[in-house]
């Protein structure tokens, strides 16, 4: 069975700062995506950003960069130069390439920027 | 705009009082799907479609049904809403295996 965990149901980063959230999951597949997703209180899921499992380079999207490791099927988010707008629930997700294109989420981390 | 629409945005109904919630997205996504969101839990997955007339359970489809008749369309039935059903909905659509696009969430609260 696939999960994801994320161990911190919160986080707090001062603005301007670099933050880095946890994500572990369980699979027995070889071939996956793994996701981001972050959900503003406007609950609006946006993808943040996506990694290949197949890929040995970690993703980077501007301030959103991701330290993927295959072997310890660890997923974490490092934020960097923290912005308000930065305030939001931070889903991991995990895919499978099978018919489903089920996502399976983490249960998130609330993550709170401080002025 | 590219988007998914879901309708209602919040609704509070009582048990037993068939509801739909509807799913349009104007993409040309092949796959459709619904998720449910309960805290604690993140988002589960209740049914999905990869095309017109195909559709096939997720993790959780007990008390749910859902059709695909148009490729632009997807609601989700509660025939017999229950309390346990109270949760955040949201619906998906992608091409094929690629990335999903979330609608807006639909808040439904079952009394």
């Amino acid at each position: 069975a696939q999960t994801v965990t994320q161990s911190q149901p919160e986080m707090s980063v001062q603005e301007a700062e670099t933050v880095t959230l946890s994500c572990t999951y369980d699979t027995s597949e070889s071939d996956y995506y793994l996701f981001w997703y972050k959900q503003p209180p406007s609950r609006q899921m946006i993808l943040v950003i996506r990694q290949e499992a197949y890929k040995q380079q970690n993703a980077t999207e501007n301030r959103f960069s991701v330290n993927f490791q295959k072997a310890a099927k660890s997923f974490s988010l490092k934020i960097s130069d923290s912005q308000l707008g930065d305030a939001a629930m931070y889903f991991c997700a995990y895919r499978v390439l099978i018919r489903s294109n089920n996502l399976f989420f983490g249960t998130g981390t609330r993550l709170t920027v401080i002025p | 705009e590219a988007q998914v629409t879901q309708n209602p945005r919040y609704l509070i109904t009582v048990t037993g009082k068939k509801l739909t919630v509807t799913c349009s997205q104007n993409m040309n996504h092949e796959y459709m799907s619904w998720y449910r969101q309960d805290p604690g839990l993140g988002l589960r997955q209740i049914y999905y479609s990869m095309n017109v007339e195909v559709t096939d359970k997720g993790d959780v489809p007990e008390g749910y049904k859902v059709s695909r008749k148009e490729k632009r369309n997807f609601p989700l039935i509660l025939e017999s809403p229950s309390p346990n059903q109270t949760s955040l909905y949201f619906c998906a659509s992608s091409f094929g295996r690629g990335d999903q696009f979330f609608g807006p969430g639909t808040r439904l609260t079952v009394l």
